[in-house]
């Protein structure tokens, strides 16, 4: 167990809806970093937040957004959703194990019908 | 930006034999270079990491290089069990804390 925890664990949901994934980071972690993974491919990043605020953007869709809360939680937010964003998505955090160290959270699986 | 290129894509050894997964980057600048190890439908796990002042680091029966110079580093699992079985991917960091991961490498050991 990382220390990260994710909800929900799977998702199910329809084309042009949208979803909000939730990533709680490890005890005194402030960066929280966001992936996509898809059938048969690597860890995309999508976009980091530290302490509040974003620090990078990676390849995030327009229709995604995501943001971090004071209590260091972050939600990331994908709408109009398409068939082809049904994947794997993870959050990682790091900062007391050092700023590179990212540690995942066991990930949401999305299925977009 | 960071490219990461990883090889082999997949890779298959018997039980007991060594398995190595090289790795290039194109970013001169990053100094961490971390390898994850995901099994089917998991979350990727930390195995190992080597940092740019360093050679070589090992952990058991893993071990990772990294040559500066060249601008490669590979991971060496040695005898190796069943329950290797998994992707591994490679990773680096210029030093923004965002990590560019490899297309990863599928190892199955065969018992």
């Amino acid at each position: 167990d990382s220390g990260v925890t994710q909800t929900p664990k799977h998702l199910i949901t329809a084309t042009g809806q949208r979803v909000t994934l939730r990533c709680s980071p490890r005890s005194g972690d402030l960066s929280v970093y966001w992936y996509q993974q898809s059938l048969d491919q690597g860890l995309q990043f999508l976009i980091q937040y530290y302490n509040g605020e974003e620090r990078a953007k990676g390849n995030i869709l327009e229709r995604f957004s995501a943001q971090q809360f004071p209590d260091l939680h972050s939600e990331l937010n994908l709408s109009s959703l398409e068939l082809g964003d049904s994947a794997l998505y993870f959050c990682a955090s790091s900062g007391a194990g050092g700023p590179e160290t990212q540690y995942f959270g066991p990930g949401t699986r999305l299925l977009v019908l | 930006g960071e490219n990461v290129e990883q090889h082999p894509s997949t890779l298959s050894v018997q039980e007991g034999d060594s398995a190595v997964i090289k790795c290039t980057y194109s970013d001169s600048a990053s100094n961490y270079f971390p390898w994850y190890k995901q099994e089917l439908g998991k979350r990727p796990q930390l195995i190992i990491d080597i940092r740019s002042n360093v050679g070589e680091k090992k952990d058991q029966r893993i071990a990772v290089t990294l040559n500066k110079t060249a601008k490669h580093f590979s991971l060496h699992i040695t005898e190796t069990q069943p329950e290797d079985s998994a992707v591994y991917f490679c990773a680096a960091s210029a030093g923004s804390y965002q990590l560019t991961f490899g297309k990863g490498t599928k190892l199955s050991v065969i018992p």
